[in-house]
């Protein structure tokens, strides 16, 4: 199993441009979650998925959309990027639905974007 | 807002000893914390879950307490080893949010 995959893993944009990030997990998971890391602060939840077919914002959802396009997968899109979107891009799923806060949950390796 | 404090210096410890991370959380107690650990370059990888009415948990070297009233939860690590450095994060569940603290780095000496 690949457990939870991103693409791309590095990206770099100009303001204003618009890029999708792709995540696809194998593990049968109901909920899926988009988070981004800063440098000095904690992940920041951007929006999850508790199943498939509904999505809801999370801490930080500004300036993001989201689709959950099936089971395995579940896309962040920024429509307009601005350099405080220069972040590095988790994705995450658990097996429960729901909320993250219980969830144990399995990451990807991350995309790391800068917009300059 | 709900905000989960770690230490942001890092913790120097010599192999063999016991590395004790420290989680704090600010006013209402989270329903549950988990721990993870996270390597340079690469994603999280869950290593504990307690919830608010435990007050120990163990996984093998790993032990966790969640302490409501000093609102703090500490992180063991027993017989440390170098392969156990890390950046260990600490995050809060409070019903619809999630919130991670900004993570402690470890480095256990040989």
């Amino acid at each position: 199993n690949a457990g939870v995959t991103q693409t791309p893993k590095f990206q770099v944009l100009k303001t204003g441009q618009s890029m999708t990030l792709q995540c696809a997990q194998d593990m049968n998971h109901n909920s899926m979650y988009w988070y981004r890391q800063d440098p000095g602060m904690g992940l920041r939840l951007i929006y999850y998925s508790a199943s498939e077919g509904t999505t809801d914002k999370g801490e930080v959802p500004n300036g993001y959309n989201v689709s959950r396009l099936n089971k395995r997968e579940f896309s962040l899109r920024l429509e307009s990027a601005a350099p405080s979107q220069t972040s590095v891009y988790f994705c995450a799923s658990s097996d429960l639905s729901g909320r993250p806060s219980y969830n144990e949950q399995f990451f990807g390796p991350g995309t790391r974007l800068t917009v300059l | 807002s709900q905000k989960i404090e770690q230490n942001s210096e890092a913790l120097n410890i010599q192999e063999g000893k016991t590395a004790t991370l420290t989680c704090n959380y600010t006013n209402y107690s989270p329903a549950y914390l988990q721990w993870y650990r996270q390597d340079p370059g690469r994603g999280p990888v869950f290593l504990l879950l307690i919830r608010e009415n435990e007050k120990e948990k163990r996984k093998e070297r790993l032990k966790v307490t969640f302490d409501t009233t000093l609102k703090q939860s500490l992180f063991h690590i027993t017989a440390s080893q170098p392969a156990d450095s890390a950046t260990y994060l600490c995050a809060g569940g409070y019903g619809q949010n999630f919130v991670f603290g900004p993570g402690t780095r470890l480095s256990v000496l040989p």
